[in-house]
This record gives structure tokens, C-alpha cells and sequence, in this order.
């Protein structure tokens, strides 16, 4: 069974750009989150969707915004890019939200903004 | 609000040796999960074992096991006869068991395995 996708893994934006980062979670999973992870912050809660609708969203401005689609696939935008937006960004799935609380990651995409 | 901490950024051990690696965490709820995360250098991030805090019995899978301790709230990770494929950020993490995906991570601990 492959495992949760992401797309592009690497990338380098300038500031004021946007960008969306696309997650292919497992087959079946149906539950999807993000994570942001950088040198100072670690890995920082984005939000989570199940059934296309965002549960939960963490502690970041409006410009980090995301959705989910029918095929459980997501996306997640940031707009009006900043320096401090460089980070390592990871999606995760599940079957369902709080099935056993493990989540399984992807690889990440690692943005740059110059 | 929940935290957790992780007072080690780095640690190193030599081939074969046991390793403990710590972590404290701070949570006024009663059902939650704990977990070691493993991110190697590819960075993709594997779940190493995980503990439910109604449960007292230590959680073990194979060389890796947790002294967990609710009342003192801390949770330490144990690596038996480490191998160089141990290499990687160890990350503790909690989680609600309200159904949220929402983990909240500690630091980290870079661990480096010697030959």
C-alpha cells in the first residue's frame, strides 16, 4: 500500500508569492492533517479535515489556509509569502479522526522563501 | 495549554548500548495518548511506540520501551542495543483521545549512534 504522498517536495518561492502544497493521504484514509516543522518552532499543528471540512486549526495567521477533497485529497495554501514561512511542511493521515491517535506521514515539501 | 519538553537536544551512544531519552509533558486532561516519533534523515516521520495514559503497564516494541510515569508526567524512551539505524530525531509528542489528529510535539532529541 503506498504511503501518503506530497507534493512537490521542494521548492523556492520569493516573498509575497503564494504557494499550495498538495498531500495524496493512504487509500482508505479518510482523515488528514498538517504540520509545519522548523529549526525554532519544531513541528507546529496546522489544521485537520475529515469528510472535506476542517476540524481544527492551529495557532497560525489567515494566510495558511487549506480543504479537502472528496478523494480525501488536500491541499494547503499560504499566500503573501514571508521569510518565516521557510519550513519542512507534513501531511498525515489516518482511517479517521482519533483512530489509535497514530498518524502516518509523508515525506514533507520543503519550502524556501527568498 | 498542553506542552511538552524534551531537556536533551542532542545525545549520542555507541553500537549495542541502551539509550534512555526523555520527556516531560504538561496536561490538566485525564485521556490522552503519548508517542515517540522517529525522523531519520530522509525526514520521514515513523511512529516508534506509543502509550494510552489509562493504561500502567509500560508500552515495549522489540529494543524500544517507555517508563512512563502519569503522575510525575513524564515519559522517557529506552533503546536497547542501539544500532546506527537508531540515527534520527526522536520526538515525544501527546494527544488528546477526543478524536483530534492534533499532536502537540516536543523539541526534539537528535540521537547519533557511533560504530
Amino acid at each position: 500500500k503506498a504511503g501518503v504522498t506530497q507534493t512537490p517536495r521542494y521548492l523556492i518561492k520569493t516573498r509575497g508569492q503564494q504557494v499550495t502544497l498538495s498531500c495524496s493521504p493512504i487509500s482508505g484514509h479518510r482523515s488528514v492533517s498538517w504540520y509545519q516543522q522548523t529549526p525554532g518552532q519544531g513541528l507546529q499543528f496546522l489544521f485537520e479535515y475529515f469528510s472535506e471540512t476542517q476540524r481544527n486549526k492551529g495557532n497560525f495567521p489567515g494566510r495558511f489556509s487549506g480543504r479537502q477533497f472528496s478523494n480525501s485529497r488536500s491541499e494547503m495554501n499560504v499566500s503573501t509569502l514571508e521569510l518565516g514561512d521557510s519550513a519542512l511542511y507534513l501531511c498525515a493521515s489516518t482511517p479517521r479522526p482519533g483512530y489509535t491517535g497514530e498518524l502516518f506521514f509523508g515525506e514533507g515539501s520543503r519550502l524556501t522563501v527568498l | 495549554a498542553q506542552t511538552v519538553t524534551q531537556s536533551q537536544p542532542e545525545m549520542s551512544v555507541q553500537e549495542a548500548e541502551t539509550v534512555t531519552l526523555s520527556c516531560t509533558y504538561d496536561t490538566s486532561e485525564n485521556n490522552y495518548y503519548l508517542f515517540w516519533y522517529k525522523q531519520p534523515p530522509s525526514r520521514q516521520m515513523i511512529l516508534v511506540i506509543r502509550q494510552e495514559a489509562y493504561k500502567q503497564q509500560n508500552a515495549t516494541e522489540n529494543r524500544f520501551s517507555v517508563n512512563f510515569q502519569k503522575a510525575a508526567k513524564s515519559f522517557s524512551l529506552k533503546i536497547s542495543d542501539s544500532q546506527l539505524g537508531d540515527t534520527a530525531m526522536y520526538f515525544c509528542a501527546w494527544g488528546t483521545q477526543g478524536g483530534s489528529e492534533k499532536l502537540v510535539f516536543g523539541k526534539g532529541t537528535k540521537l547519533t549512534v557511533n560504530p
